[in-house]
């Protein structure tokens, strides 16, 4: 089974400032996908960006990017220029390529960004 | 472009009956899967629906049962209510393509208070 580790249960970073959440995962799987969501006040999960393992490229999204290290099963992700609409709780999330069967998506326990003024 | 859509938003039930939720995946999208999320918590796969079958399924007991509709809509059946299923539930769908490049998006969820 998979697992999904986020270590910072809070942070905050000033408005304008950068600031890099992490996570870790464990699978025995070499074929897969990482996401990171993010979940504002309202509960609604919202995509931020998605990498697939077998890209060595890391995924960027606008201010959003990730710094992905297969070997060392850590998927980290960075804000560039972070704004207060920042301010949410941070799920790193790992899927399984299958070819066949269903797809699940396994969550960590989340990373609570605050963006202060 | 319509997003995934979940009813109702919020629920309010007693322990040892029965509810059912209802989610419409994004346009487009075959597969829908729903989790649920207990509050301070990261969600949890309950099961997935492609072409009306489930195709897998989380730890959660037979209480917990769905369906899928030839429009790709579908339900989750809660029997039996406990307190403990007090949650977020949550509904993604996706398309499953040849490679599996599944990303799922997710509705807004319906609040769960058992009673």
């Amino acid at each position: 089974a998979q697992t999904v580790t986020q270590s910072q249960p809070e942070m905050s970073v000033q408005e304008a400032e950068t600031v890099t959440l992490s996570c870790t995962y464990d699978t025995s799987e070499n074929n897969y996908y990482l996401f990171w969501y993010k979940q504002p006040p309202s509960r609604q999960m919202i995509l931020v960006i998605r990498q697939e393992a077998y890209k060595q490229q890391n995924a960027t999204e606008n201010r959003f990017s990730v710094n992905f290290q297969k070997a060392a099963k850590s998927f980290s992700l960075k804000i560039s220029d972070s704004q207060l609409g920042d301010t949410a709780m941070y799920f790193c999330a790992f899927m399984k390529h299958e070819e066949t069967s269903g797809s699940r998506l396994t969550f960590g326990e989340g990373t609570q960004l605050t963006v202060n003024p | 472009d319509a997003g995934v859509t979940q009813s109702p938003t919020h629920l309010i039930k007693t322990r040892g009956q029965q509810v059912t939720l209802r989610c419409s995946p994004k346009s487009g999208h075959d597969t829908v899967s729903w989790y649920q999320q207990a509050l301070g918590q990261g969600p949890q796969f309950i099961f997935q629906y492609y072409e009306e079958e489930e195709r897998q399924r989380g730890n959660f007991p037979d209480r917990f049962s769905g369906h899928q509709f030839p429009n790709y809509s579908s339900e989750l059946n809660v029997n039996a209510l406990l307190l403990g299923d007090s949650a977020l539930y949550l509904c993604a769908s996706s398309y499953r393509t040849v490679r599996s490049r599944e990303t799922q998006y997710f509705g807004p969820g319906t609040r769960l208070l058992v009673l």
